[in-house]
């Protein structure tokens, strides 16, 4: 089992729709989350952190947490085509090892 | 402005050749990262470093050596390069337990 896990789609949505991203992870011990959007031939580039269960929003992008779960998700409201990318979910272990997934493609068509 | 700079865009070298990678970064930063990335594999840890002189390994260490003399740089060290060592070389930095600060990335061909 990966210890992060996305789906690596891709993911097609139609413009204005909303895009649901998932990951999982396996350390119980994990203590701080991240999403990354990643375009073609770019450095990953920081969207959303969440550090404690529940909800966090900004502005079309809102990232959940289920620490008993062990899963983390982003969601994009009406989304654009500059939304397309690839998201990387990455998970902070204890000791400061930062894990990432493989990624998810997410393409929006207009 | 944030600023983690990594000395090569582009680079190639031949089997078995010593390969150094640099990477600085202005933000006095404790926590320093190598990842490569390939795909359908995403990023995969290679090594970090939580303070100077100080290195933990990642998940794929083999192959490769850090070296952190300096709090602003962290060097990735191929002794011996190999072709399954061709991938694109990602150096991050962080404050502790916070987000990533990514350099733009070192495209290695090894021939």
């Amino acid at each position: 089992q990966k210890e992060v896990e996305q789906n690596s789609g891709p993911l097609s949505v139609p413009e204005g729709a909303i895009a649901s991203l998932n990951c999982t992870y396996s350390d119980r011990g994990s203590q701080s989350f991240f999403w990354y959007r990643q375009y073609s031939g770019k450095s990953p580039e920081l969207i959303m952190s969440i550090y404690s269960n529940g909800d966090k929003e900004d502005g079309r992008f809102t990232a959940q947490l289920n620490k008993a779960s062990q899963y983390v998700s982003l969601l994009i409201r009406d989304s654009q085509p500059s939304d397309s990318a690839t998201y990387l979910c990455a998970v902070r272990r204890q000791g400061g090892k930062l894990i990432f997934g493989q990624g998810t493609e997410l393409s929006v068509k207009p | 402005d944030v600023k983690v700079t990594q000395s090569s865009r582009y680079l190639v070298k031949r089997t078995g050749e010593k390969v150094f990678l640099e990477c600085v970064q202005d933000m006095d930063h404790e926590n320093m990262f190598w990842y490569r990335q390939d795909p359908g594999l995403g990023l995969r840890l290679i090594y970090f470093s939580y303070d100077v002189k100080m290195k933990e390994k990642g998940d794929i260490p083999e192959g490769y050596s850090v070296s952190r003399e300096k709090k602003e740089r962290f060097s990735l060290i191929l002794e011996s390069a190999s072709t399954n060592q061709t991938s694109m070389y990602l150096c991050a930095s962080s404050l502790q337990n916070e987000k990533l600060f990514f350099g733009s990335g070192t495209q290695l061909s090894v021939l």
